[in-house]
């Protein structure tokens, strides 16, 4: 599975959009882009997928570019609630299946 | 939680005792997976399931052991705990090539 890198951390304000970037320049044709958020110590939420084209739901936006080595996870009004460590995981269809987390970005929604 | 029931919530047991975990999930989804989280880790694959009896290794399989004798459950196994496999357990349930859904995990103290 491709390597993802994001950083380590990132601050927003509450109520402004929080847009936390993802690279994933090995990606292949068949990845997915998944991102999953951990609140505290609760288990893995997921949030939003895709394979090539923007995905929107009642969460949040998913933008990939063209090329496919990256995406931008966008929080449309982020509150007090979204804080949380933010994983982007780039998962294959290939038997299995698994997600392969990396250190993610813990976004700190600031009052 | 997307039917899925890890138990226990919380264990504390000696070194050298076998431990047993329990996955549950009552979606009837093919794929299972138990993963670790360690601070300064992130969250490691040990080992998943991808039907009944049908099991493989993850990143960090050594010392554990998985069943799945049918498709709600997915047993891990600690033949002789020790003091490294201290940490919060994950169980995710998904179905082929769609989000994978996750427990609230377990922890486990072996002292």
């Amino acid at each position: 599975d491709a390597k993802t890198t994001q950083p380590t951390s990132m601050d927003c304000a509450e109520g402004r959009a929080a847009n936390l970037p993802c690279n994933h320049s090995t990606i292949s044709g068949n990845e997915y882009v998944y991102w999953y958020r951990q609140i505290h110590s609760q288990g893995p939420q997921y949030i939003i997928h895709g394979l090539k084209n923007n995905e929107t739901n009642e969460m949040a936006s998913l933008i990939i570019t063209e090329d496919r080595k990256s995406s931008t996870l966008i929080l449309p009004h982020a509150t007090l609630r979204d804080t949380a460590v933010y994983y982007c995981i780039v998962r294959s269809n290939n038997a299995g299946n698994m997600l392969t987390f990396g250190g993610g970005t813990r976004l700190m929604v600031k009052p | 939680d997307a039917g899925i029931t890890q138990s226990p919530r919380h264990k504390v047991t000696e070194t050298g005792t076998p431990v047993t975990l329990r996955c549950h999930q009552t979606e009837n989804h093919r794929y299972m997976y138990w993963y670790r989280q360690d601070p300064g880790h992130g969250l490691r694959l040990i080992h998943y399931s991808y039907g009944v009896k049908d099991t493989d290794k993850g990143e960090v399989s050594d010392g554990y052991s998985v069943s799945r004798s049918k498709t709600e459950d997915f047993l891990l196994t600690l033949e002789s705990a020790t003091s490294s496999q201290t940490s919060v357990y994950f169980c995710a349930i998904s179905k082929q090539n769609t989000e994978a859904f996750f427990g609230q995990g377990t922890r486990l103290t072996v002292v």
